[in-house]
């Protein structure tokens, strides 16, 4: 099993281009996140989708929007870079009981 | 919006010496889970715990829950330097938005040799 993947692993943008981060499970989860670390912030959720065919806000949303193409991928789409969207990426997906397998990142760069 | 708070930020200790740290929600949690980040790395799942009062060990790491579920410790004992990284907890809240999680901030240990 993979677990949890991401593409890409390293991006830069510009400002103001668009670009969308993926992200798969093998391990049959029905829950799945999208969240950003930033040095000294933690983990803040984006998005998450608590089953197929859905998706919710998370803690800071704006500026993203996520598509839950199936039960195994979960993407998260930049339309309009921002420099404040400088970040690392990190995509879970969680188990019945709520433990949550995170991939390996995505270290976006916006100039 | 519900907030986790965990201290400290930083730790730094001498290998051998033990290791705390603390995390602690304005209301009740229904449960809490603990992550450890790896420099460079994602956070992996280290343990979740649900009842009052509920401590649980992996080898020299002890997990506390609260009587009150609002908050929650993780102690490590005598250090070693693959300890070193960010540990993060995790409450989950009961209710609407159950699915997630709130993360602290993260304690940074690092171990001097």
């Amino acid at each position: 099993n993979a677990g949890v993947t991401q593409t890409p692993k390293f991006q830069v943008l510009k400002t103001g281009q668009s670009m969308t981060l993926q992200c798969a499970q093998d391990m049959n989860h029905n829950s799945m996140y999208w969240y950003r670390q930033d040095p000294g912030m933690g983990l803040r959720l984006i998005y998450y989708s608590a089953s197929e065919g859905t998706t919710d806000k998370g803690e800071v949303p704006n500026g993203y929007n996520v598509s839950r193409l199936n039960k195994r991928e979960f993407s998260l789409r930049l339309e309009s870079a921002a420099p404040s969207q400088t970040s690392v990426y990190f995509c879970a997906s969680s188990t019945r009981s709520g433990e949550q397998y995170f991939g390996p990142g995505t270290r976006l760069t916006v100039t | 919006g519900q907030q986790v708070m965990q201290i400290p930020q930083y730790q730094h200790v001498q290998e051998g010496e033990d290791f705390t740290t603390y995390c602690n929600s304005s209301t009740t949690l229904s449960n809490i889970q603990w992550y450890k980040q790896r420099p460079g790395g994602h956070p992996v799942f280290l343990i979740q715990l649900v009842k009052s009062g509920e401590v649980k060990k992996q080898k020299r790491l002890t997990f506390q829950f609260g009587e009150a579920k609002k908050n929650s410790s993780l102690h490590i004992t005598a250090t070693q330097t693959t300890d070193v990284g960010t540990y993060f907890c995790a409450g989950r809240y009961s209710g609407a938005g159950s699915y997630q999680l709130t993360f602290g901030k993260g304690t940074k240990l690092s171990v001097i040799p």
